[in-house]
């Protein structure tokens, strides 16, 4: 099955950690992407990459880490610099150049809570 | 700086009725308009995406248009049912940078029996 997986679903932070969320995706797609979901809002783009070893800032990128190592994973690290980290996080993969539609594709999702 | 808005926030229908869900955009150098559909804590499924030079995309019962001179979009729906109920988002990729698309808000569909 093609597909993008996120894991956890379900991610509990304590005030002062820093936690990864993982994002992996065997479409073979060069683009991934990490979005932040706040309660009835759109998303909103926090780091995104185009190829392997390089990526970019989104709008919302303070307290985010990435690393794309591997074209099939896109990990994110909320850092205990991110004050407000609580929020539903997704994932999504789009293949990428010359004649292709940009057509992105969602992972499940991971809700993270700070205690 | 795109901005995309959709309107209504939330939108509720009768079994059985056409609908139309829209989206409008300020910037009209776009590369494609995709139209999404997400249920309760899930993430987003993709239902249409048209390309800037397409003036619309079916599929089933969903018919997806787009007018970039006047920066909308509408998604409409045919003969809804109970099962269509959920959040709509249209995302709009533009020509200078495909993969920073600009998400609406979306618009929340119930559709009672």
């Amino acid at each position: 099955d093609g597909g993008i997986t996120q894991s956890p679903k379900y991610l509990f932070r304590k005030e002062g950690q820093n936690v990864t969320l993982s994002c992996e995706q065997n479409l073979n797609h060069d683009a991934m992407y990490w979005y932040r979901q706040d309660p009835g809002q759109g998303l909103r783009l926090i780091y995104y990459s185009q190829i392997v070893n390089d990526f970019q800032k989104g709008d919302i990128a303070e307290g985010y880490s990435v690393s794309r190592e591997k074209k099939e994973s896109f990990p994110l690290t909320v850092t205990s610099a991110q004050k407000n980290p609580t929020a539903f996080y997704l994932c999504a993969s789009s293949p990428q150049g010359a004649g292709k539609q940009n057509e992105q594709f969602f992972g499940p999702g991971t809700r993270l809570t700070v205690l | 700086k795109q901005e995309v808005t959709q309107i209504p926030a939330a939108l509720s229908v009768p079994e059985g009725e056409n609908l139309v869900l829209n989206c409008s955009f300020t910037d009209s150098a776009i590369y494609n308009l995709q139209w999404f559909r997400q249920d309760p804590g899930k993430g987003l499924t993709s239902l249409l995406l048209i390309q800037s030079s397409q003036r619309e995309q079916t599929s089933g019962r969903l018919n997806a248009s787009l007018d970039k001179s006047s920066g909308r979009s509408t998604l409409y729906i045919a003969a809804s049912q109970p099962g269509d109920s959920a959040t709509y988002l249209c995302a709009v990729g533009p020509y200078t940078n495909a993969g920073k698309s600009t998400f609406g808000d979306g618009t929340t569909l119930t559709v009672k029996p």
